[in-house]
């Protein structure tokens, strides 16, 4: 299966500041990039995805971006506001999708 | 549209009593899943089935058992719980072409004694 890993598991930025969530993946035939927030007490939800043919993916404050031949891929958040506190997955996969170990990211107004 | 949907919320269990997570969707997604959730391990795959009439095994199998009673429901249930099945278990569905973006239901909070 997939190793998967992020980095850095908690994250404390200050309100407006940016903030930066890496992935890392073993599975070379990976091909689908999700990230996922969980709010605390609260399901997971996709939030932004990106696909293999494309290198960075934007959605207002948030973007993704992929370097396949590294084999990592990034969550970027600009502008952060305290309701961007959360945990947040990635999930590479193809077929069968694996969750890494989470980022609590705090945003401190 | 509801969504997804788990039952029970909450349940407490003894050492070797058995239990049933009940799941349902209806966005017509042919794909299901239960996975659990502990802390500092993300989410992690018990099974899933992708399509009606098929189940598959996830990352972390052992000590559960699993139904796809219909297109809608997708059942989990654990014969003779042990304290290690203590977590959060989650259900989802998705779209089986769009296994990347999952809809998940609310949870169920298991603590066994």
């Amino acid at each position: 299966g997939e190793n998967v890993e992020q980095h850095p598991s908690t994250l404390s930025v200050q309100e407006g500041d940016s903030a930066v969530i890496k992935c890392t993946y073993s599975d070379s035939a990976s091909n689908y990039f999700p990230w996922y927030k969980q709010e605390l007490g609260k399901r997971p939800q996709l939030i932004i995805d990106i696909r293999s043919n494309v290198g960075e993916k934007k959605d207002q404050r948030i973007a993704v971006t992929l370097n396949k031949t590294a084999k990592h891929f990034s969550l970027h958040i600009t502008e952060t506001q305290p309701e961007d506190s959360a945990v947040y997955f990635c999930a590479p996969g193809g077929n069968q999708f694996y969750f890494g170990t989470g980022t609590s990211l705090t945003v401190i107004p | 549209n509801a969504g997804v949907t788990q039952t029970p919320k909450f349940q407490v269990l003894k050492t070797g009593q058995s239990m049933t997570l009940q799941c349902a969707q209806d966005m017509n997604h042919n794909s299901m899943y239960w996975y659990r959730q502990d802390p500092g391990m993300g989410l992690r795959l018990i099974y899933y089935s992708a399509s009606e009439g098929t189940t598959d095994k996830g990352e972390v199998p052992n000590g559960y058992n699993v139904s796809r009673l219909n297109k809608r429901e997708f059942s989990l249930r654990l014969e003779s719980a042990a304290p290690s099945q203590t977590s959060v278990y989650f259900c989802a569905s998705s779209e089986r072409d769009r296994a990347y973006e999952q809809y998940f239901g609310p949870g169920t909070r298991l603590t066994v004694t």
